[in-house]
C-alpha cells in the first residue's frame, strides 16, 4: 500500500556514468515532483510535472533530464554523474487542484553516492 | 533573504517538557503553510497544515500570526520519539513550488 516509491533505494556509481532513478505513486495525485537534499540537509525543487506536463524547472545542469511517461511515474535521468551530484533525492506528488492546498507527500528517498 | 527561515537549533529537551519553535517566511502572498517532519536518513513526513486560527493535533499545536509573518510549532509533553528535525513549509497562492525551511532539530532525551 505504499503511496510514494522509488527505485533504487541506494545508488553507488563512477564519475562519468549515466543512472536512472523511478518514482512511481498510486495516490492518484496529477503532480509529482524532484527535489535534492544535500549533506547541508537543505530540500531543493528541481523539476515538477502536472499531468505529463513539465511545470517547474528550477536551474539544474541539463545533465539531469526528467521524464513523465503518464501522471502516476516520474523518473530522472543523470548523464555524466559528478562528485557534486552526491545527494538524497526525493520524488513527492501531491493533487493540486483550484483552491486546495499543496500537501506533498515524499517518497523514501534515493541516496546517489558518486564516487 | 531565504523565502523561510529557521532556528536550526538543536533544542534539547528532556521528556515530558514543552518545546516551541518559530519560523518566519519572506513573502507576504503566501497562503498555505505546513509543518513537516524529518527523521534521520528519511522522508519528509506532513505532520500538521496550519491554518488562520491556529489548529492543534494531540500534543501539537500551530500557530499562524500573518501580520509578523511566522508560524509557530508548540510540542507538548515532549517524547522520545519527537526527535526530528522540523520543517517549515510554505505556499503561495496558484504555486506549484513550495518554499521550505533549513529545519529545526528537536532532541528529546530521557
Amino acid at each position: 500500500d505504499t503511496a510514494v516509491s522509488q527505485t533504487p533505494k541506494y545508488l553507488v556509481t563512477q564519475m562519468g556514468n549515466d543512472k536512472s532513478i523511478k518514482c512511481e505513486q498510486n495516490l492518484g495525485h496529477d503532480t509529482m515532483y524532484w527535489y535534492k537534499q544535500d549533506s547541508k540537509k537543505f530540500l531543493k525543487i528541481m523539476f515538477s510535472y502536472n499531468n505529463k506536463e513539465l511545470i517547474i524547472n528550477e536551474t539544474v545542469p541539463n545533465r539531469f533530464s526528467p521524464k513523465s511517461p503518464d501522471k502516476a511515474h516520474l523518473n530522472l535521468h543523470i548523464n555524466s554523474l559528478e562528485l557534486g551530484d552526491s545527494a538524497v533525492y526525493f520524488c513527492a506528488s501531491s493533487q493540486v487542484s483550484s483552491g486546495s492546498r499543496n500537501t506533498q507527500y515524499f517518497g523514501p528517498g534515493t541516496r546517489l553516492t558518486v564516487l | 533573504r531565504k523565502e523561510v527561515e529557521q532556528d536550526p537549533g538543536p533544542f534539547n529537551v528532556p521528556e515530558g517538557a514543552t518545546v516551541a519553535f518559530n519560523c518566519t517566511y519572506s513573502n507576504s502572498a503566501s497562503q498555505s503553510f505546513f509543518w513537516y517532519r524529518q527523521d534521520c536518513r528519511k522522508e519528509p513526513k506532513l505532520l500538521m497544515s496550519v491554518y488562520s486560527s491556529g489548529n492543534e493535533d494531540g500534543r501539537f499545536t500551530a500557530q499562524l500570526n500573518r501580520a509578523s509573518q511566522y508560524i509557530s510549532l508548540l510540542i507538548r509533553d515532549s517524547k522520545l520519539s519527537d526527535s526530528a528535525t522540523y520543517l517549515c513549509v510554505v505556499n503561495r497562492a496558484n504555486d506549484y513550488k513550495l518554499s521550505f525551511g533549513a529545519g529545526t532539530t528537536v532532541t528529546v532525551r530521557a
